[in-house]
């Protein structure tokens, strides 16, 4: 099935770390990406990570990848207050074409 | 800026009606997807265009169709309107090849 799943609200300290977590069903997804929209704007990607790597890394944002429990994550290292936004966790399922299925988004605040 | 354009920005119309709604991909971009983005059901694919066929299906309503055009346009028709179709509809598009999509700063329907 397809089917990715997230938490909905995650609430920090502005300079402290964020982790948003994510689970995804489908195992045959190719690439998974986290996306970010902020109020009144279309989803940015902000990463992606290869369904054969564990992790990777791009400057605050850290991603974690855990095959076999289908389980990604999104670390932003010394959240600032303009980190906040929504967050999604996406697959992409390449079925002839690149289906790609979101989560129900984080909805990240920042506390200054 | 992501280059994808969709129009209109906003619009209002009553239960029963018909609308249309327009999207124009990056340069370059071949495919043209379309999401709904609902408050209770958040970010539904609803379905995928590639160079002018349909490649892939999500979660659109019978009483929903799409198509793209050969100058690469896509067009999303919501016809016999109903109150819950009230969402912001996003329109994204991709390079030949990837995943990664560019999306549109949406089009809100509000349904009356």
């Amino acid at each position: 099935g397809e089917d990715v799943e997230q938490s909905l609200f995650l609430s920090v300290r502005e300079g402290d770390s964020s982790v948003i977590n994510c689970t995804y069903t489908d195992s045959s997804s190719t690439y998974l990406y986290w996306y970010k929209q902020e109020p009144g704007a279309g989803l940015q990607l902000l990463t992606y990570i290869f369904s054969n790597m564990d992790m990777k890394q791009d400057q605050r944002l850290t991603v974690l990848l855990n095959k076999k429990d289908k389980h990604l994550s999104l670390r932003i290292a010394d959240t600032q207050t303009g980190d906040s936004a929504i967050y999604f966790c996406a697959e992409t399922l390449n079925t002839g074409g690149f289906k790609t299925i979101f989560g129900a988004g984080t909805r990240l605040f920042v506390k200054a | 800026d992501s280059g994808v354009t969709q129009t209109p920005k906003h619009l209002i119309t009553a239960t029963g009606q018909r609308v249309t709604l327009r999207c124009s991909p990056r340069s370059g971009d071949l495919s043209v997807y379309w999401y709904q983005q609902s408050l209770d059901q958040g970010l539904q694919f609803l379905i995928q265009y590639y160079n002018g066929e349909e490649r892939a299906k999500g979660n659109i309503l019978e009483r929903f169709s799409a198509q793209q055009f050969p100058d690469l346009h896509s067009e999303l028709n919501l016809s016999s309107l109903e109150l819950g179709d009230s969402a912001l509809y996003f329109c994204a598009s991709s390079a030949p090849g990837s995943g990664e999509l560019f999306f549109g700063e949406g089009s809100r329907l509000t349904v009356l």
